[in-house]
């Protein structure tokens, strides 16, 4: 069974600029959840999408934005970058149904660097 | 709102040493689920378990184990004779239950492991 895939696994970008990361799901979870996770902060919520419906949101300015597709898959996209969003940036899936117990698996990151 | 706290930032034991990673936790939540996630260098966070907030029960797991106990919103996680493949960065995490992972993980600051040969 294959895990959570992200792509790509490094990235660097220019102030200013815009990225967006892509996060595949395990097959057959329907949740995925992306995170933030920083030397300073820590591993910090950003969103999280279930059938193609964002459920939840961290506490991250508009700039953070993400979707879910039909397939479960998902990307995030971030605009406007700032040297703050350099970070390693994982999603995890998991089956997500109400009562399933939020067992959440976690891909290998994007590594973002922005400069 | 929800809190993590692992109060130890850094544990260095010499290999086959017992270990005990502290995680202690705050919700208003009656349902909740409690995690421990692995991180090694590579940068993905492996799960290694997961408890409900109904099942006290402690478990084993090989020469891991767990003990829950709500009394004092802790749950902790002990690695018996340590090995240095042990080294990592360990998280604790906590969600709100019935909501099938909406609420996404509340992390830990991590403690980091370092075992020595």
């Amino acid at each position: 069974k294959a895990g959570v895939t992200q792509t790509p696994r490094y990235l660097i970008k220019t102030r200013g600029q815009q990225v967006t990361l892509s996060c595949s799901p395990i097959s057959g979870h329907r949740s995925v959840s992306w995170y933030q996770q920083t030397p300073g902060q820590g591993l910090q919520f950003l969103f999280e999408y279930f059938s193609e419906t964002q459920r939840n949101k961290g506490n991250f300015p508009g700039r953070f934005s993400g979707r879910q597709f039909s397939n479960s898959r998902s990307e995030m996209n971030v605009s406007t970058l700032e040297l703050g969003d350099s970070a390693l940036y994982l999603c995890a899936s998991s089956l997500g149904g109400e009562g399933s117990g939020t067992e959440a698996f976690f891909g290998q990151g994007t590594r973002l660097t922005v400069v | 709102a929800q809190k993590v706290t692992q109060a130890q930032t850094e544990i260095s034991v010499v290999e086959k040493e017992d270990v005990t990673l502290d995680c202690v936790y705050e919700t208003r939540d009656t349902t909740y689920y409690l995690f421990w996630y692995k991180q090694p260098p590579s940068g993905e966070l492996v799960f290694l378990i997961r408890r409900n907030s109904f099942d006290e029960q402690n478990e084993i797991s090989g020469r891991y184990s767990w003990n829950f106990q709500k009394s004092t919103s802790s749950f902790n996680f002990t690695i018996t004779a340590s090995q240095v493949v042990d080294s990592a960065v360990y998280f604790c995490a906590l969600t709100a239950g019935g909501r099938g992972g909406a609420d996404g993980l509340t992390f830990g600051k991590g403690t980091h492991l370092i075992i020595q040969p």
